[in-house]
C-alpha cells in the first residue's frame, strides 16, 4: 500500500524558516518524480514544486522561487521542502504527491494527508 | 506560465443530474490535463488523467473530454458520494490547477 507521510509543519514567525518531509513506502520511491502541493485555509490547490526519480529536473511556482528548496534521498525514501524567509502568505496544509512516471508528463496518484505551516508572529 | 480557468465556481444540483464542469487553459496543453475530486478534509483523489482516461477504480459516471484549451468534466448521474470540489490540473508544462468547483446540494 503507498503511503505518504508528512512532517515538519508548524507555526513559524514571518522570515523565518522551515522543513518539510515527506515519508514515503509501499512502492519504489527512486522511480517517480515527487512533487508538493499546498492548500490555504479553505482555498484552492496551488502547486509548489516538483523533482524528477534523479533529482535531475526541479521546479518551482512563481510565489516561492528563490525561497524555496525542493530535495529527496532516494536512499532514505524520503522527499524534503526547506521554506525560508517565510511569509504570511505561505500560511497552508502542505501535501506530498507522488507522480504516475519518473519525470515529464504525468499526475498525481497518491497525495499525503498533509502537515500544516502557520507563519504568523 | 499556463493559467487553468475552471468554470463555474459553484454548481448547485440533485442527485440524478448530468453535471458538466469546464476547464480553460490559457495556452495548448494538448492533452495533458487531470481532474480530481476533494472532499472536506481529505487529500484530493485522482479521477481523469490525459484528459479523457479514466483512473483505475473511479465510476464509469466520471467523463473527461477536450483537447488543447478546452476541456469538460462531466458526471453522468450525480451520486450523493459526488458533493465535492472538483479540480482540474495541466501537467504540460510544470503543473497548474485551476480554482475548483465545488458540488453542492440543490
Amino acid at each position: 500500500e503507498v503511503q505518504l507521510v508528512e512532517s515538519g509543519g508548524g507555526l513559524v514567525q514571518p522570515g523565518r524558516s522551515l522543513r518539510l518531509s515527506c515519508a514515503a513506502s509501499g512502492f519504489t520511491f527512486d522511480d517517480y518524480a515527487m512533487h508538493w502541493v499546498r492548500q490555504a485555509p479553505g482555498k484552492g490547490l496551488e502547486w509548489v514544486s516538483g523533482i524528477s526519480w534523479n533529482s535531475g529536473s526541479i521546479g518551482y511556482a512563481d510565489s516561492v522561487k528563490g525561497r524555496f528548496t525542493i530535495s529527496r534521498d532516494n536512499a532514505k525514501n524520503s522527499l524534503y521542502l526547506q521554506m525560508n524567509s517565510l511569509r504570511a502568505e505561505d500560511t497552508a496544509l502542505y501535501y506530498c504527491a507522488k507522480t504516475v512516471g519518473s519525470s515529464g508528463k504525468y499526475p498525481f496518484d497518491y497525495w499525503g494527508q498533509g502537515t500544516l505551516v502557520t507563519v504568523s508572529s | 506560465d499556463i493559467q487553468m480557468t475552471q468554470s463555474p465556481s459553484t454548481l448547485s444540483a440533485s442527485v440524478g443530474d448530468r453535471v458538466t464542469i469546464t476547464c480553460r487553459a490559457s495556452q495548448s496543453i494538448s492533452s495533458w490535463l487531470a481532474w480530481y475530486q476533494q472532499k472536506p478534509g481529505k487529500a484530493p483523489k485522482l479521477l481523469i488523467y490525459k484528459a479523457s482516461s479514466l483512473e483505475t477504480g473511479v465510476p464509469s459516471r466520471f467523463s473527461g473530454s477536450g483537447s488543447g484549451t478546452e476541456f469538460t468534466l462531466t458526471i453522468s448521474s450525480l451520486q450523493p458520494d459526488d458533493f465535492a470540489t472538483y479540480y482540474c490540473q495541466q501537467y504540460n508544462s510544470y503543473r497548474t490547477f485551476g480554482q475548483g468547483t465545488k458540488v453542492e446540494i440543490k
